[in-house]
């Protein structure tokens, strides 16, 4: 089975631009969670998805959106792009057959904000 | 919010010494799960611990729930150079629509020298 995948790899924008990241779950998962990646913060929750509906989301302003395709495929957009962006994201899909359920993380997308 | 500390933040130990790594939370926990991260990898599910005082082990390493569901620990016994990573608990707010909003702890960095 393959695992998350996730496009582009690396990105380099410049401030004020904006950008889109692409997640693909394991076949059959309903479920994708964005994380933010960075050596200070942490790993932090950006949302999670859940067919086509967004049921939870962490602390990040407004820039910061997603949404999920009927096929599970999600993206996630950072408009107005800041230096404080430039972090690895990932995405991870669960199958979420109830509350509790593990997640398989992609190999994250590395963005560098200049 | 709820917040899940992990303790220590660096750990370096010698070919064959135990490691212990611990995780608390500020609320109490529905379940937490366990991840590893190699250096330049992404995170990889090792472990979900549901049941209060519960206990678990997967070859050299074990895991624990706390009683009060409130903390966590991972213990690695003689450990290997193929241990080197960063170790995450990761927990799930108990009540409530904690739905994919995992919290995650710093993260334990273990350098394994041979």
């Amino acid at each position: 089975k393959a695992g998350v995948t996730q496009t582009p790899r690396y990105l380099i924008k410049t401030r004020g631009q904006q950008v889109t990241l692409s997640c693909s779950p394991i076949s059959g998962h309903r479920s994708v969670s964005w994380y933010q990646q960075t050596p200070g913060q942490g790993l932090q929750f950006l949302f999670e998805y859940f067919s086509e509906t967004q049921r939870n989301k962490g602390n990040f302003p407004g820039r910061f959106s997603g949404r999920q395709f009927s096929n599970s495929r999600s993206e996630m957009n950072v408009s107005t792009l800041e230096l404080g962006d430039s972090a690895l994201y990932l995405c991870a899909s669960s199958l979420a057959t109830s509350k509790v359920y593990e997640q398989y993380f992609g190999p994250g997308t590395r963005l560098t904000v200049t | 919010g709820q917040q899940v500390m992990q303790i220590p933040q660096y750990q370096h130990v010698q070919e064959g010494e135990d490691f212990t790594t611990y995780c608390n939370s500020s609320t109490t926990l529905s379940n937490i799960q366990w991840y590893k991260q190699r250096p330049g990898g992404h995170p990889v599910f090792l472990i979900q611990l549901v049941k209060s005082g519960e206990v678990k082990k997967q070859k050299r390493l074990t895991f624990q729930f706390g009683e009060a569901k409130k903390n966590s620990s991972l213990h690695i016994t003689a450990t290997q150079t193929t241990d080197v990573g960063t170790y995450f608990c990761a927990g799930l707010r108990a009540g409530g629509t904690s739905y994919g909003k995992l919290t995650f702890g710093q993260g334990t960095i273990l350098t394994v020298h041979p």
